[in-house]
């Protein structure tokens, strides 16, 4: 079975550009996560959408970061205008529901370098 | 005070040993606890699940959760060095749909 699907695997861009990263969840799930991963920080939880409507972006840095999710196979992190210190790697995990016993599938990552 | 922590480390440990790894919390309302592994440059990885108090075992890991103490911990029995990682305890509590991670152990097993 096709696990979380995340791309690109690699971005580098200047600062100042605008990033999109993209993420197909585990088919059948229907809760969607969007984390970053620093070594200062840990894994930090931005956003997570239930049934594609978004429930808590309380871990949203700032308004330079949007998250949509369309429909039940897609979902955007995007950062616009991008800093230096967005540079992390994002992961989208996906879960079937948000029940207690319900756990979060990781994708492999997506490791942005900004400039 | 971090909602999920663990020490930090590095844990090494010598091959064919016992690691025990912690992982404490503040919430009380908290139900579902998680055991994941990441390798250097990977993913997290789901290796255990407990819900209640007491131990449960699957191969070579046990995971063990006190909801009194509200400490959960994970003993690997006869470590190997391909159990070398950094080990991530997280956390979920019933009003919130979302994991709390801890900063995880990083463990070395040598051979």
């Amino acid at each position: 079975d096709a696990g979380v699907i995340q791309s690109p695997r690699h971005e580098v861009t200047e600062m100042g550009q605008e990033v999109t990263l993209r993420c197909k969840p585990i088919s059948g799930h229907n809760s969607l996560f969007w984390y970053r991963q620093t070594m200062m920080r840990g894994l930090e939880l931005l956003i997570y959408f239930n049934n594609n409507v978004p429930i808590d972006d309380s871990g949203m840095p700032e308004d330079r970061f949007s998250a949509k999710m369309p429909n039940a196979s897609f979902s955007t992190l995007k950062i616009q205008p991008s800093e230096p210190r967005d540079s992390a790697v994002y992961f989208c995990a996906s879960s079937l529901g948000t029940a207690g016993n319900q756990p979060q599938h990781f994708g492999d990552g997506t490791r942005l370098s900004i400039l | 005070q971090k909602e999920v922590e663990q020490n930090s480390g590095p844990l090494s440990v010598p091959e064919g040993a016992i690691a025990s790894l912690n992982c404490t919390y503040s919430d009380r309302g908290s139900q579902s606890f998680f055991w994941y592994r990441q390798y250097s440059g990977k993913s997290p990885e789901l290796i255990m699940s407990i819900y209640s108090n007491g131990d449960k075992e699957d191969g070579r890991f046990t995971a063990q959760l006190n909801k009194a103490s509200q400490y959960v911990s994970l003993l690997i029995r006869d470590s190997q060095p391909s159990d070398s990682a950094t080990y991530l305890c997280a956390v979920k509590t019933l009003a919130r749909g979302k994991l709390i991670f801890g900063q995880g152990t990083e463990l070395s097993v040598k051979p």
